[in-house]
Order: C-alpha cells, then structure tokens, then sequence
C-alpha cells in the first residue's frame, strides 16, 4: 500500500479555501485517491475519491496532476464545522476486499 | 450514503473482563468488515480484517486471543476484548465495504470508547 505524507496540521479562517496537499509518490497503477474527514470522537467520513484529473462533488474538488504523485484535496468557503482531521490515503479497488492504511492525517483548524 | 452503527458507543468495564462491541452494516451487505482502533490525537490503526463465514485477518502485532472477531452474518461484525487491561482503553471504529456503492468506499460506525478501569 502506498504511503501518504500530509501537512500535520493548517490553520484558516472562515470564508477562506483551504487546500491540503498529499504526497504518494508510490502510487501503484491500480490506486485511487481517497480522502476522509473525522470530526472528534467519530468515525471517518468520505469525501472524495479520484484517479485522475479533477474531481468535483457538493463538499470539495480533489486534483490530481498527471503524474499521480500527489493530490490536492480543495475546500472552499471553509466554515468553523470544517474543523476536523483530514486523512488521504491511496488503495487499489478491486473484486476483493479494500485495506485502507491511514496515515497521521492533516489538523484543520478554521477560526472566526 | 451507507449506514454503519457500533454498539455500545461507550463502554466501561473493571480490568479483567471481557467487552463485545458489535458492528452492523444497516442498509448494506458486507463480506469483509475493518476494526481499528485509535488512540488519543493518534491516527486510526488497523486492527484486523473480519471475513464473513471465516477467520478473521489480523494486523502484525495484534493478538488475535485477545481481540476475538466474529463475523457470523453478512450484516454483523463483533469484536470481543478479552481480559481488558487500562491499556486497552480507546476509541474502537468499524468499517464495512459496499461493493455495490458508487465510489466503492468504507463506510465507517460511530465509534466504541472503551474506558477500563
């Protein structure tokens, strides 16, 4: 399983975009990129999930240059409940089962 | 999305006894299910693989008579902690695949918090 490496902590303010940036730089063929956030003393949630280019959902974007290197998980607008744990991890889908391995994850604090 | 619950979501217990913390996939089949556990300010760490109709996988250097699994039905996961000590306190989350899902993504319960004393 690729290993990931993420800023281990951001600030921001409210209104702003925020982006995390992720390294992978053993990302295998068969990866996808897929982020969660953990709001305290809960379980992880998704966000996104991408293989290539751009992708877009209601909550975030998610870029991914071309050589799949690295990832850039986008929030805009940031409000004071996107406070949380940000995880990126890389795994390849498949028919079987999916083993996810998450790493230290990125802090995001948003102040008034 | 998927829905995953944990039962109970808090949990404390005299050391040594034994805890079951259930997981259950509500609207979803799940053939393989994930326990991890998470420590505070730390990361989630894989625990084992739970496997419906088998053995369950475990993750180098978690005790496997200590951390029983059981998945027994398509929709239950139980993690049984055997003989807790105080540092088996943490925070246990469960995670179930939907292969049948969009993105094909983990979907993950609320949490155990296991407190003993």
């Amino acid at each position: 399983l690729a290993k990931t490496t993420q800023p281990i902590s951001m600030d921001s303010y409210e209104g702003q975009e925020v982006n995390i940036t992720c390294s992978h730089n053993n990302i295998a063929t068969n990866d996808y990129i897929t982020w969660y956030q953990q709001f305290p003393s809960q379980g992880p949630r998704f966000i996104i999930q991408g293989y290539k280019t751009k992708v877009t959902n209601e909550v975030a974007s998610l870029f991914i240059p071309a050589d799949r290197k690295s990832s850039t998980l986008s929030l805009p607008r940031v409000s004071l409940s996107d406070t949380a744990v940000y995880y990126c991890l890389v795994g390849a889908l498949n028919t079987g089962f999916q083993k996810l391995v998450f790493g230290t994850g990125t802090r995001l604090l948003v102040s008034p | 999305g998927a829905v995953v619950s944990q039962h109970p979501s808090r949990v404390i217990c005299k050391s040594g006894t034994s805890v079951k913390i259930e997981c259950r996939s509500l609207d979803f089949q799940a053939t393989t299910m994930f326990w991890y556990r998470q420590f505070p300010k730390q990361s989630l760490m894989l625990m084992a693989t739970s496997n419906e109709g088998s053995k369950a996988t475990y993750e180098q250097g978690v005790e496997k008579d200590k951390f029983l699994i059981n998945h027994a039905s398509l929709t239950l996961s139980t993690l049984t902690v055997t003989s807790a000590h105080p540092e088996d306190s943490s925070f246990y989350i469960c995670s179930a695949r939907d292969v049948a899902g969009e993105y094909n993504e983990q979907f993950f319960g609320p949490g155990t918090r296991l407190t003993v004393l």
